[in-house]
């Protein structure tokens, strides 16, 4: 199976700062099938980007993912009070579907 | 609008069995693949098991495969997953999801849980 490690573990930033997240794929992640989501505490995750680049329906801007092969990166470009969360990014181009182990944004 | 609402959940012995439901609204159900996702307290997340919009294919994780099954009703436009064999390692919160594509891929359109707990 593909290994998704992501890091930092942990980022603290400032709000209005710029995040940037890495996700290392084990193996190459075919047609850029990657997907990243974000998680609040005591809520259900929800889906950011899909297809490596293309944002999710109503997610802002502000949120955008890059990358293939092997390494993929999110950024949000300007960190609103909203975007302190988990991220996690998946792989869906080889059976089994994984995850990462997540980084988690904090406010500094 | 669309939704997707967990249930079945519960505190449950070792080795016994419990089944969870996902009633689904707001969409064509039976036009979706799903997915189970799952969450060990504190821990990440971890897919669990898929299934075709019409039930023909499935595909589950190695850590559940033999013990759990996935399944789907579509005339009750409810989405269920079978586990047996419960051990402590499977407690987690369980999380129906929608395919935002078509069978395999991301997850969309999520739930918000239902909690398992193996314990004696």
């Amino acid at each position: 199976e593909i290994v998704l490690t992501q890091s930092p573990g942990t980022l603290s930033l400032s709000p209005g700062e710029r995040a940037t997240l890495s996700c290392r794929a084990s193996q190459s992640v075919s047609t850029a099938y990657l997907a990243w989501y974000q998680q609040k505490p005591g809520q259900a995750p929800r889906l950011l980007i899909y297809g490596a680049s293309h944002r999710a329906t109503g997610i802002p801007d502000r949120f955008s993912g890059s990358g293939s092969g092997t390494d993929f990166t999110l950024s949000i470009s300007r960190l609103q009070p909203e975007d302190f969360a988990v991220y996690y990014c998946q792989q869906y181009g080889t059976s089994p579907l994984t995850f990462g182990g997540g980084t988690k944004v904090q406010i500094k | 609008q669309v939704q997707l609402v967990e249930s079945g959940g519960g505190v449950v012995q070792p080795g016994r069995s419990l089944r969870l439901s996902c009633s689904a609204s707001g969409f064509t159900f039976s036009t979706y693949s799903m997915h189970w996702v799952r969450q060990a307290p504190g821990k990440g997340l971890e897919w669990v098991a898929d299934i075709s919009y019409d039930g023909s294919k499935k595909y589950d994780a190695d850590s559940v495969k033999g013990r759990f099954t996935i399944s789907r009703d579509n005339s009750k436009n409810t989405l269920y997953l079978q586990m047996n064999s419960l051990r402590p390692e499977d407690t987690a919160m369980y999380y129906c999801a929608r395919d935002g594509y078509s069978y395999g891929y991301y997850m969309d359109v999520w739930g918000k849980g239902t909690t398992v707990t193996v314990s004696s």
